[in-house]
């Protein structure tokens, strides 16, 4: 099975600020007949299913707000909160889709300082 | 756009099986660009992948979970299913169903989810 490792468990981030989530994937998601990373970042917020947010690494998911974004180096995955809104406080998973099993990472929960 | 809703019992004894159906709507479960899968995730805890169908009937499994589980699907009324046998406390959690855009052979990203069940499992 890939193994996902999300950094770090938890973040505390003042309001405005910049917020970063790492996933390191334990091999390659990466598929180059398609020339793209099979991963994706969901936001899940407390008593609510998963919300996809990136897919293909980087791509957003209609109507998900431009201040999420995602980037890609290798088997290492981010993703970015510009500018954090009260309303982003969630627990946020990378999943990979390249291989089965499906797996996820373990979730980094991300509050207001 | 599609809607997922889980259907089935909220209680499951230790060793019985724990049974449940997502019915889809706003869609057909028999378009191929979709296949049609289950997550859980225990209380507290991430998420695991169980396993996923297409509309023909191909199933792909969690290898950790595959002799426990069995994934059909009934096209005519847009509905998919999970069985999982002999279940024990550690399956207790919240089941989800979802749909996955096909990016390749029994995977894909989850775009839609249910709502969820929790399903307990104690005596």
């Amino acid at each position: 099975d890939i193994v996902l490792t999300q950094s770090p468990d938890s973040l505390a981030v003042s309001l405005g600020e910049r917020a970063t989530i790492n996933c390191k994937s334990s091999q390659s998601v990466f598929y180059s007949s398609n020339n793209k990373n099979f991963l994706a970042w969901y936001q899940q917020k407390p008593g609510q299913p998963p919300k996809l947010l990136l897919y293909w690494a980087s791509t957003r998911e209609s109507g998900v707000p431009d201040r999420f974004s995602g980037s890609e180096s290798g088997t290492d995955f981010t993703l970015t909160i510009s500018s954090l809104q009260a309303e982003d406080v969630a627990v946020y998973y990378c999943q990979q889709y390249y291989s089965i099993p499906q797996t996820f990472g373990q979730g980094t929960k991300v509050e207001i300082k | 756009q599609l809607q997922l809703q889980e259907s089935g019992p909220g209680l499951v004894k230790p060793s019985e099986t724990l049974s449940l159906t997502c019915t889809v709507s706003g869609g057909s479960i028999k378009s191929g660009s979709y296949y049609w899968g289950w997550i859980r995730q225990p209380p507290g805890k991430g998420l695991e992948w169980i396993g996923s169908i297409f509309y023909s009937g191909t199933t792909y499994y969690n290898p950790s979970l595959e002799s426990r589980i069995t994934i059909s699907v009934d096209t005519s009324n847009n509905q998919f299913s999970l069985k999982l046998r002999s279940v024990t406390a550690a399956d207790t959690a919240i089941y989800y169903c979802t749909d996955l855009v096909a990016t390749g052979t029994g995977r894909g990203y989850s775009d839609f989810w249910g709502q969820g069940t929790l399903v307990t499992v104690s005596s």
